[in-house]
């Protein structure tokens, strides 16, 4: 089955500065990868999506880019700010007709930016 | 637009008991699923919904099971329950990205 892998566990950085996540994953037959954001104590949110046939997709400060040939997907986050501050997980699922399947996910990175 | 809602949202058992967690998808998502988020273990898919059947399950054992209504609601059920199984269950339901609900938390005495 599919394992996600995702590096690393913390990450911290000044506000302003840039951060990057990273994955892996293990299934060539995966095509869809999100990302989501959860707050402690909040459900996890999705912040950003991309399917396999596209290579890089971009919303304001966040960026996730995807080598297929690799199997490897990362998030970017810009221009960090206080409040970027949480726990994120990647994820990787074989999507078919209209559904995505169901995700399995990285561990999380707990990501702190410093004021 | 309402999202996705579990109940209850907290839930405490002893050993050996049955737990029942329900779920309310977002309006015409037909798809829902179960994940389990333990401490420190991220969030592990438990089963998959859809149209009222079960399309896939994660590796947990057959203790776990639900279903799904006409309604697309669903509940998950846990029996015999074990100390291990004291995490946050989150519900999410999709129509293609999927979107997570508040979560139950579920504590084993």
């Amino acid at each position: 089955g599919e394992n996600v892998e995702q590096h690393p566990s913390t990450l911290s950085v000044q506000e302003g500065d840039s951060a990057v996540i990273k994955c892996t994953y293990s299934d060539s037959a995966s095509n869809y990868f999100p990302w989501y954001k959860q707050e402690l104590g909040k459900r996890p949110q999705l912040i950003i999506d991309i399917r396999s046939n596209v290579g890089e997709k971009k919303d304001q400060r966040i960026a996730v880019t995807l080598n297929k040939t690799a199997k490897h997907f990362s998030l970017h986050i810009t221009e960090t700010q206080p409040e970027d501050s949480a726990v994120y997980f990647c994820a990787a699922s074989y999507g078919y007709g209209g559904s995505q399947g169901n995700l399995i996910f990285g561990k999380g990175t707990k990501l702190s930016v410093k004021p | 637009e309402a999202g996705v809602t579990q109940s209850p949202t907290h839930l405490i058992k002893t050993r050996g008991q049955q737990a029942t967690l329900r779920c309310s998808p977002i309006s015409g998502h037909t798809s829902v699923y179960w994940y389990q988020q333990a401490l420190g273990l991220g969030l592990q898919f438990l089963l998959w919904y859809d149209e009222g059947e079960e399309r896939n399950r994660g590796n947990f054992p057959p203790r776990f099971s639900g279903r799904q209504f006409p309604n697309y609601s669903s509940e998950l059920n846990v029996n015999a329950l074990e100390l291990e199984d004291s995490a946050l269950y989150l519900c999410a339901s999709s129509l293609g990205a999927q979107h997570f609900g508040d979560g139950t938390r579920l504590s084993i005495l």
